[in-house]
């Protein structure tokens, strides 16, 4: 079982639908990053967040220490939220740990 | 993003010739990654580095190896390269505890 299981792998929208992606992990972290790889590859860093809630325009990532879970919900989808999301854990150091990603897909 | 080019981009190369990938960063972070994504893998980190000559393994680093003489590049060899080795790979840097990584393009490399 991998220490960071996302779900779900596959998510197809329509524009202007709420999304959720989950992250569940299994180890103790100081911290956990959403990750954002569109097309073409690049890897951009989304949310870093070790406690409570964060929001970034459409985008909110909440996450539960206790339960060892985070969600990243996008409000008001759109196209151009395409892409794959990626859920990593910091353990020890400066080390993450990276789910497999949830590949999205928003229809116009 | 930061700074953070990896070349080459692309390579294609047959099996049992040596690799060397190139990260170079211009932010002066003082931790660098090398990562290798491939399906149903998500991201693995090979090696990293937290300071010139500070190396240490990770989770798949059969089969190569890197060094960091300066603190602007991080290089990735495979020594003798094999097909299992076909894969995308990712340079990153981290300035800090409590900051986000960033991630250079990546480089597409094929062995056949």
């Amino acid at each position: 079982k991998n220490e960071v299981e996302q779900s779900p792998q596959n998510l197809t929208a329509q524009e202007g639908e709420f999304i959720t992606i989950n992250c569940s992990y299994s180890v103790g972290i100081s911290a956990l990053h959403w990750l954002q790889q569109h097309p073409g590859g690049g890897i951009v860093s989304l949310f870093m967040l070790s406690s409570g809630k964060k929001k970034h325009g459409r985008l909110i990532a909440t996450i539960n220490i206790q339960e060892k879970h985070s969600s990243l919900h996008i409000t008001a989808s759109h196209p151009r939220d395409s892409a794959v999301y990626i859920c990593a854990v910091l353990t020890s150091g400066s080390r993450l740990t990276f789910g497999e990603g949830t590949q999205l897909t928003v229809n116009p | 993003d930061a700074g953070i080019t990896q070349s080459p981009r692309h390579k294609v190369t047959e099996t049992g010739t040596p690799v060397t990938l190139r990260c170079h960063q211009t932010e002066n972070h003082r931790y660098m990654y090398w990562y290798r994504q491939d399906p149903g893998h998500g991201l693995r980190l090979i090696h990293y580095s937290y300071g010139v000559k500070d190396t240490d393994k990770g989770e798949v680093s059969d089969g190569y190896s890197v060094s960091r003489s300066k603190t602007e590049d991080f290089l990735l060899t495979l020594e003798s390269a094999t097909s299992s080795q076909t894969s995308v790979y990712f340079c990153a840097t981290l300035g800090g505890e409590g900051q986000p990584q960033h991630f250079g393009d990546g480089t597409r490399l094929s062995i056949l």
